[in-house]
């Protein structure tokens, strides 16, 4: 059935360095896969997105890589910072214009200083 | 605040009470979307309204659960006869037509005891 999953479900990184959140996907048939985070007692936030038939899109310190071989997604935080420190959900938008995002599990990202 | 509101922030409730969420979507948002989230896991996608239509309820958990949306508006998702196991956040999240970013709110808290 479809499922977005993650790796590893927690990342602990020193401030400064790069940070890589990896996601596995399998529903192929998949317009857009959508990166979130989520800070204690808030709602998800919107990060970037990046459409089925793209392997790479950039945004402000994020970048997201999309491998449809091997159905991975990964999020590349650039010099990451305390404020980075949250949990990261790589979602799947559906197919077919069905725009229903469904989530994978979660990763949390630690930063020390 | 033009963001997604939710109302209350908690909830505490008996087991067997009925309890009502409110969801006020952004005011241009025609999508709008109910999700269930427990502790370290992603957002569970419940039910989704494009303006008043319900168009997809197949995942809400069980008939205790239901969700209006009258006016395509705002929006209220109840649960009847609550079990300990309907302790969770309840997100709503709206979002624009042919746009993948979600904007979530802050979330309900519901505790059953």
């Amino acid at each position: 059935g479809e499922s977005v999953g993650l790796h590893l479900p927690t990342l602990s990184v020193q401030e400064g360095d790069n940070s890589i959140i990896n996601c596995a996907y399998s529903n192929s048939a998949s317009d857009y896969f959508i990166w979130y985070k989520q800070e204690s007692g808030k709602g998800p936030q919107f990060i970037i997105d990046i459409r089925s038939n793209m392997d790479k899109r950039q945004g402000q310190r994020v970048t997201v890589l999309l491998n449809k071989t091997v159905k991975h997604l990964s999020l590349q935080i650039a010099a990451t910072q305390p404020g980075d420190s949250a949990v990261y959900f790589c979602a799947e938008n559906g197919a077919g214009g069905s725009y229903i995002p469904t989530f994978g599990r979660g990763t949390s990202l630690i930063v020390h200083p | 605040d033009t963001g997604v509101s939710q109302d209350p922030r908690h909830k505490i409730t008996k087991r067997g009470q009925n309890v009502t969420f409110r969801c006020d979507p952004i005011s241009e948002h025609n999508r709008l979307y109910w999700y269930r989230q427990t502790l370290g896991q992603g957002p569970e996608f419940l039910t989704y309204f494009q303006n008043e239509a319900q168009l997809e309820k197949s995942r809400l958990l069980s008939d205790r659960f239901s969700a209006e949306r009258p006016k395509g508006s705002f929006s209220t998702l109840e649960i009847q006869r609550t079990e300990q196991g309907d302790s969770a956040m309840y997100l709503c999240a709206s979002l624009s037509m042919g746009s993948t970013e979600a904007f979530f709110g802050q979330g309900t808290r519901l505790t059953v005891v």
